[in-house]
């Protein structure tokens, strides 16, 4: 998956505990999303990062933060996790400044199920 | 706020068949417009269209772009099984580095 990893691939836990969702990248690109999946909504954005340190927040960014400490890594945390909080999450990499530079590129998403 | 809307939101066709997936967008400033397939698992880039490039084509796949119209097509000639997916149409602004996503058409290709 060019360089994505994400993890867990799949997670169940349970209302109000905290859970961290982590990407890495191999590509060295700048940019890094973060995107949730739910039917009848496509892809929506939760939080971005445009450079370590750097972040911004999403159209749904109720209930997430986010780190990057390194360029590789791009971490989502539910502070107290909800059962809206149920989704496939995506993490997505692209590099600006090339000819591609809105081709973002998805990991293979990670399964959250609150219970 | 930037808003992409897409139609059908899910079409079921026989193998052979042609079909005409729709996308249509608000944006501020438009920058440009990409195809998404999505089967199993993460969504694969199929098109990117911009002012300069209003049309792509990949085997049986084509897409266009009418700026005039604000919305995009996705067509598929000669559909395959293996068509079958969720296709996704985003925008991007000029002003940021980040899509904007349709609801998505999930497209189903009866043998």
């Amino acid at each position: 998956d060019a360089g994505i990893t994400q993890s867990p691939r799949h997670k169940v836990t349970e209302t109000g505990t905290p859970v961290t969702l982590r990407c890495h990248q191999t590509e060295n690109h700048r940019y890094m999303y973060w995107y949730r999946q739910d039917p009848g909504h496509g892809l929506r954005l939760i939080h971005y990062s445009y450079g370590v340190k750097d972040t911004d927040k999403g159209e749904v960014s109720d209930g997430y933060s986010v780190s990057r400490s390194k360029t590789e890594d791009f971490l989502l945390t539910l502070e107290s996790a909800t059962s809206s909080q149920t989704s496939v999450y995506f993490c997505a990499i692209s590099a600006p400044g090339t000819s591609g530079a809105n081709v973002l590129t998805f990991g293979a998403g990670s399964r959250l199920t609150v219970l | 706020e930037d808003k992409v809307v897409q139609s059908p939101l899910s079409l079921v066709v026989h193998e052979g068949d042609t079909v005409t997936l729709n996308c249509s967008y608000e944006v501020t400033n438009f920058r440009s417009l990409l195809w998404y397939k999505q089967e199993k698992k993460a969504p694969t880039f199929l098109f990117m269209l911009t002012s300069s490039g209003i049309e792509k084509k990949s085997g049986r796949l084509s897409s266009i772009l009418d700026k005039k119209e604000l919305s995009s097509i996705l067509n598929i000639t000669a559909t395959q099984t293996g068509d079958s997916a969720i296709y996704l149409c985003a925008v991007a602004d000029q002003g940021a580095q980040k899509l904007v996503f349709g609801q998505g058409t999930r497209l189903t290709i009866n043998p």
